[in-house]
């Protein structure tokens, strides 16, 4: 069965610092991969995905994520956090068949001045 | 604004009682699912429905019911709630009937306090 783990419940970044919050699957074949932003007392909104190709992929709001299949991982980058970037993040794993998406349990960052 | 849309937004319900947490989409997305978000678990899946007529028990089914109404409405249903079911809900949708290359459109959530 597919899995989600992200290794680090909560962050704190100065604002300006760089940033990277860390996922790993484990999935048999290609997974498809994703990385969702939720704000407080919001929805999840989708920062970025994976599915084949370049493993480098770039997503809204300045955030990039690179996979790496040998690590089985596909961590979630921004060279320069901003105060508006606090809020929960979660990764998950999907495929090209008919199984729902697994989350993460979510990574807060929280962002201090 | 085209998406998901959840009612109610807020729910306090005693123990016992019973409620449908509505959930409607209009994207002509074939998926829909139901997920309960809590403190440290992340998303869990209760139940999906890859298409019309179809519906598929997720991780955590127990306690719930689902209806795939039409292609566009999908709601769960919490015969007798229970202070086990304290949790925030959403719905979403996409496009295939699988995960697809879209990923899923969440909408803003139910939070529901069982006391």
């Amino acid at each position: 069965a597919q899995s989600v783990t992200q290794p680090d419940i909560h962050i704190t970044v100065s604002e300006g610092a760089s940033l990277e919050l860390r996922c790993n699957y484990s999935y048999g074949a290609t997974p498809y991969l994703f990385w969702y932003v939720q704000s407080p007392g919001q929805g999840l909104q989708l920062l970025l995905k994976y599915f084949s190709g370049d493993t480098l992929v770039q997503g809204i709001k300045g955030f990039e994520a690179e996979f790496k299949r040998s690590q089985s991982s596909f961590n979630l980058r921004k060279p320069s956090v901003h105060w508006s970037d606090a809020a929960e993040y979660f990764c998950a794993v999907g495929d090209s068949g008919n199984t729902p998406l697994v989350f993460g349990k979510g990574t807060r960052l929280s962002v201090i001045a | 604004n085209a998406g998901v849309t959840q009612t109610p937004k807020f729910q306090v319900l005693k123990t016992g009682q019973s409620m449908t947490l509505q959930c409607a989409q209009d994207m002509n997305h074939n998926s829909m699912y139901w997920y309960r978000q809590d403190p440290g678990m992340g998303l869990r899946l209760i139940y999906y429905s890859a298409s019309e007529g179809t519906t598929d028990k997720g991780e955590v089914p127990n306690g719930y019911n689902v209806s795939r109404l039409n292609k566009r409405e999908f709601s769960l249903r919490l015969e007798s709630a229970a202070p086990s079911q304290t949790s925030v809900y959403f719905c979403a949708s996409t496009r295939g009937t699988g995960t697809g290359r879209r990923g899923y459109t969440f909408g803003s959530g139910t939070r529901l306090t069982v006391v």
